[in-house]
């Protein structure tokens, strides 16, 4: 089983500030990794899919990038709107697994 | 556009069997580009593959679970459901259906969740 681990599991950032968030594959999935944003008593969210590739819809804010075994979430200039769960999900081998999630807390 | 929404009991006591069900609008499920799943996330928790089926009744189970679990589909319904047997507190979780992305213009293999249902609650305990 591929174990993705997300850093921070949290992190408290004020608007307009640039967010990071990195995911780390246990091995190589190539760009096999998706990027949701969770908002409370919501369902998940899609955001970026094969590590860099920007859903419809999405605000152009948000951006991904990597491959192998590490990848980045990035927001420029975060809102208010963006308090989230974040999470990655890879889709190259089964189980299909999850990273636990980065909680942004916006000030 | 497409949307999934789940159903089924809200409550089921320990030892039984959850039963949901996933009915699609706005597409149908048996296009074969996508398939078809469940995912489960604990109250306060991250989130966990359950499973995926295809319209031609194809499935893959976390192993994780593999021996409790069985999902089919219905394609005269547009729906697919799960069955999750012998449950205990452990089952508790707000359980969402969402499509696979699988087949593009080149290429077959798994990939995004998008769109998720709503989720629905399911609480095990007697």
């Amino acid at each position: 089983e591929i174990v993705l681990t997300q850093s921070p599991d949290f992190q408290s950032v004020t608007p307009k500030e640039k967010v990071t968030i990195t995911c780390r594959a246990s091995q190589s999935i190539g760009s096999s990794l998706h990027w949701y944003q969770q908002k409370p008593d919501q369902s998940p969210k899609l955001l970026i899919k094969y590590a860099s590739q920007s859903f419809s819809g999405v605000p152009s804010r948000f951006s991904g990038s990597g491959s192998g075994t590490d990848f980045t979430l990035t927001i420029n200039s975060l809102e208010a709107e963006d308090a989230a769960t974040y999470y990655c999900h890879q889709s190259s081998s089964l189980p299909i697994t999850f990273g636990q999630g980065t909680r942004l807390e916006i000030k | 556009q497409v949307q999934l929404q789940e159903s089924g009991p809200g409550l089921v006591k320990p030892s039984q069997t959850l039963s949901l069900t996933c009915t699609v609008s706005g597409g149908s499920i048996s296009s074969g580009d996508y398939y078809w799943s469940w995912i489960r996330q604990p109250p306060g928790k991250g989130l966990e593959w359950i499973g995926y089926i295809y319209y031609s009744g194809s499935t893959y189970y976390n192993p994780s679970l593999k021996s409790r679990v069985t999902i089919s589909v219905d394609t005269s319904k547009n729906q697919f459901s799960l069955k999750l047997s012998s449950v205990t507190a452990a089952d508790t979780a707000v359980y969402y259906c969402a499509r696979v992305s699988y087949c593009s213009s080149t290429s077959c293999s798994w990939g995004w969740f998008d769109p998720w249902g709503q989720g629905t609650l399911v609480t095990v305990s007697s």
